[in-house]
């Protein structure tokens, strides 16, 4: 069964301190990851995907097969980047399932 | 390009009732997935839409059912309703699964009392 896990419901950290939000997963063939994000008062949309191998607003997230994690990592956080951030999993077929989600606050 | 909308953006219904919700996919996107989210959940997978059929379906019971129309328009019909169905219903679009990126509206809202 697919399944995306996301230990922390909240994350709170200072402005410029590194931030790490995790993100397991279990799917036995080879999944695409993504990252979506809900800023206040907008919509959800799409942060970065692991196939990119890109970094998007600082964030870079590294697929670890072995590890069966995709963890979004930001050295500095900014107090813009305060929001919901979900993992997200394609396996095989259409759907796109996603983790509960990991409200991510910065403090000034 | 006004993205994806949906309609309406809250309702109330009681126990019993049905509901009809509505979705205009982003323009040239031709695939639409709807989505269930509880208060305090991720999105949880209803099914999805392409070339006017159900191409995949969630564990969710037969009382959500759903159309795609030829314009790629969609419906998501629930029979019916518990008090459990009280959720945001967000659809998203993309084409044909390209890249895998998901287009989202900003949902409908639904109380069941």
């Amino acid at each position: 069964a697919q399944r995306v896990t996301q230990p922390e419901k909240l994350l709170s950290v200072f402005k410029g301190a590194p931030v790490e939000l995790k993100c397991n997963y279990s799917y036995s063939g080879s999944p695409e990851l993504f990252w979506y994000v809900q800023y206040s008062r907008q919509r959800l949309q799409l942060l970065l995907r692991h196939i990119s191998r890109e970094s998007i607003k600082g964030f870079t997230a590294d697929l670890n097969k072995g590890e069966t994690s995709f963890h979004l990592k930001k050295p500095f956080a900014q107090e813009e980047d305060s929001a919901m951030y979900y993992c997200a999993l394609r396996g095989g077929g259409f759907k796109t399932i996603f983790g509960a989600g990991t409200r991510l606050f910065v403090k000034a | 390009d006004a993205g994806v909308t949906q309609s309406p953006t809250h309702l109330i219904k009681t126990r019993g009732q049905q509901v009809t919700l509505r979705c205009s996919p982003k323009s040239g996107h031709d695939t639409v997935s709807w989505y269930q989210q509880a208060l305090g959940q991720g999105p949880q997978f209803i099914f999805q839409y392409y070339e006017e059929e159900e191409r995949q379906r969630g564990n969710f019971p037969d009382r959500f059912s759903g159309h795609q129309f030829p314009n790629y328009s969609s419906e998501l019909n629930v029979n019916a309703l518990l008090l459990g169905d009280s959720a945001l219903y967000l659809c998203a679009s993309s084409f044909r699964d390209s890249t895998g990126e998901l287009f989202f509206g900003e949902g409908s809202r639904l109380t069941v009392l």
